[in-house]
């Protein structure tokens, strides 16, 4: 099941600018985290946020969260072509932490 | 860091036999492992969490004698498609969790074609 959407569904800009998705959610969460999938591969942990942090760095990637409106927002600075990618977004339920995840927004730098 | 991986890579087989999938945490022992379905252009569908020495816990519409899951250590646990067809077809991954982190460890995914 997914827990919510993330939009763009796709986007599309050039190598050097800035990319930014949202994912928004349902329920209440402890943590929301990132991950990117190269076509056809599996997931790669970007960055968690735990519910009490508001924003968080990594490298270029940049994370927000707002518990009030029950949303996020992944940035990508100075993007790269090898940024190109799916980004989801997913928190977790229950007591074996499983996630739940966004639709996924595709990426794609062009050089 | 953790490294999970998936074996195999891809797999083509016919109608009416069975696969295995294999996933193994390389570098950590993973108390609980997923089990996730994707078809193209689509988001991860969780079919079912594994914890080592108990039963799978499915999600709901997943036929737990079709996907068939078992994790019999810390570092393994196998996905076993029964009989086989074309609908199954798809592209499967797992993942680790160890116990007490918040993140999951992804495989890189099988890719399952049923003839």
């Amino acid at each position: 099941s997914q827990q919510g959407e993330e939009d763009p569904q796709a986007l599309s800009i050039q190598e050097g600018e800035n990319a930014t998705m949202n994912c928004s959610y349902k329920t209440s969460i402890n943590n929301l985290q990132w991950y990117r999938q190269n076509s056809g591969r599996g997931l790669v942990h970007l960055i968690l946020i735990r519910s009490n942090e508001r924003e968080k760095h990594s490298g270029r990637l940049r994370v927000t969260l707002d518990t009030s409106k029950k949303s996020s927002s992944l940035l990508i600075t100075a993007s790269r072509a090898a940024d190109t990618a799916s980004y989801f977004c997913a928190t977790p339920r229950g007591d074996n932490y499983q996630l739940i995840w966004g639709a996924g927004t595709k990426l794609i730098i062009k050089p | 860091g953790a490294v999970v991986s998936q074996h195999p890579s891809w797999v083509i087989c016919k109608s009416g036999t069975s696969v295995k999938i294999e996933c193994r945490s390389l570098d950590f022992q993973a108390t609980t492992m997923f089990w996730y379905r994707q078809f193209p252009k689509q988001s991860l569908m969780l079919m079912a969490t594994s914890n080592e020495g108990s039963k799978a816990t499915y999600e709901q519409g997943v036929e737990k004698d079709k996907f068939l899951i078992n994790h019999a250590s810390l570092t393994l646990s196998t996905l076993t498609v029964t009989s086989a067809h074309p609908e199954d077809s798809s592209f499967y991954i797992c993942s680790a969790r160890e116990t007490g982190e918040d993140t999951q460890y992804f495989g890189p995914g099988t890719r399952l074609t049923v003839l």
